[in-house]
C-alpha cells in the first residue's frame, strides 16, 4: 500500500466550478502537507503548505488537512483555464529530508 | 534569474549508450535532489544530497550514478541506458528546516530508443 493516495482523475470542469482535489495518507507521523501545481512539460511548483489540521486559504485555494481521517484536500473556487495542470499532493516528516508525493490529478477547467 | 536549471532539456539518445544531466539552483540551498516521472506523472525521488553528501538513494539500479561536485550543482549519470529510463528527470532543492519545501527544476525529458 501506499503512503500517499491521491485521487486519479483525469477531471474536467466548466470554468467557475468549485474543484475538490484529494489526497488519504498511512503515515501518522507526516506533519507537512503540500500542494504542487504542474503545468504541462513544466516542473512542479509548491502552491500552498499547511502544517496544521483546519483550513488554509489563499485566493481562491483553500488547503484543508484533517489529521484525525489523514485526509487532505485541496479546494479552487471559480476555476478558471489557467487552472488546467497536474496537482501534487505532498507530505513529510519533520527533518525527514525528503517528501513524499501522490501520484497527481489532472485537471482540466473549459472555457 | 533561473533558481533551479538543469541541462539539457531534452535528451534522445541509443540504448545501451551512457548520457549526463546537470543541474545548478542558485538559491543557497544546501539539499538537492533527483526525482524520475514516468508517462503516468507519478514522480518517484531517486536521490538526494545534503551539502555534497548522499543521505537518499532510493533503490536505484547502479548504472545511476549522482555526483555533487558541490552544493549548489548536482549531476546525473546514466550508463548503459535502457528503454524503461525513458521518463522525465527533475532536480529540486530545498533549504531544509521544517518545511522541506522543494524548488523544482524545467526538467529533462530522456527519451531512450
Amino acid at each position: 500500500q501506499k503512503e500517499v493516495e491521491q485521487d486519479p482523475g483525469p477531471l474536467s470542469v466548466p470554468e467557475g466550478a468549485i474543484v475538490s482535489l484529494n489526497c488519504t495518507y498511512s503515515n501518522s507521523a507526516f506533519q507537512y502537507f503540500m500542494w504542487y501545481r504542474q503545468y504541462s512539460r513544466k516542473g512542479p511548483e509548491l502552491l500552498m503548505y499547511t502544517y496544521s489540521s483546519g483550513n488554509k486559504e489563499d485566493g481562491r485555494f483553500t488547503a484543508q488537512v484533517d489529521k484525525s481521517s489523514k485526509y487532505i484536500s485541496l479546494f479552487i473556487r471559480d476555476s478558471q483555464p489557467s487552472d488546467s495542470a497536474t496537482y501534487l499532493c505532498a507530505m513529510s516528516v519533520f527533518d525527514a529530508g525528503k517528501s513524499t508525493f501522490g501520484d497527481g490529478t489532472t485537471l482540466t477547467v473549459k472555457p | 534569474d533561473t533558481a533551479v536549471s538543469q541541462t539539457p532539456k531534452y535528451l534522445v539518445t541509443q540504448m545501451g549508450n551512457d548520457k549526463s544531466i546537470k543541474c545548478e539552483q542558485n538559491l543557497g540551498h544546501d539539499t538537492m535532489y533527483w526525482y524520475k516521472q514516468d508517462s503516468k506523472k507519478f514522480l518517484k525521488i531517486m536521490f538526494s544530497y545534503n551539502n555534497k553528501e548522499l543521505i537518499i538513494n532510493e533503490t536505484v539500479p547502479n548504472r545511476f550514478s549522482p555526483k555533487s561536485p558541490d552544493k549548489a550543482h548536482l549531476n546525473l549519470h546514466i550508463n548503459s541506458l535502457e528503454l524503461g529510463d525513458s521518463a522525465v528527470y527533475f532536480c529540486a532543492s530545498t533549504g531544509g528546516g521544517s518545511t522541506d519545501t522543494q524548488y523544482f527544476g524545467p526538467g529533462t525529458r530522456l527519451t531512450v530508443l
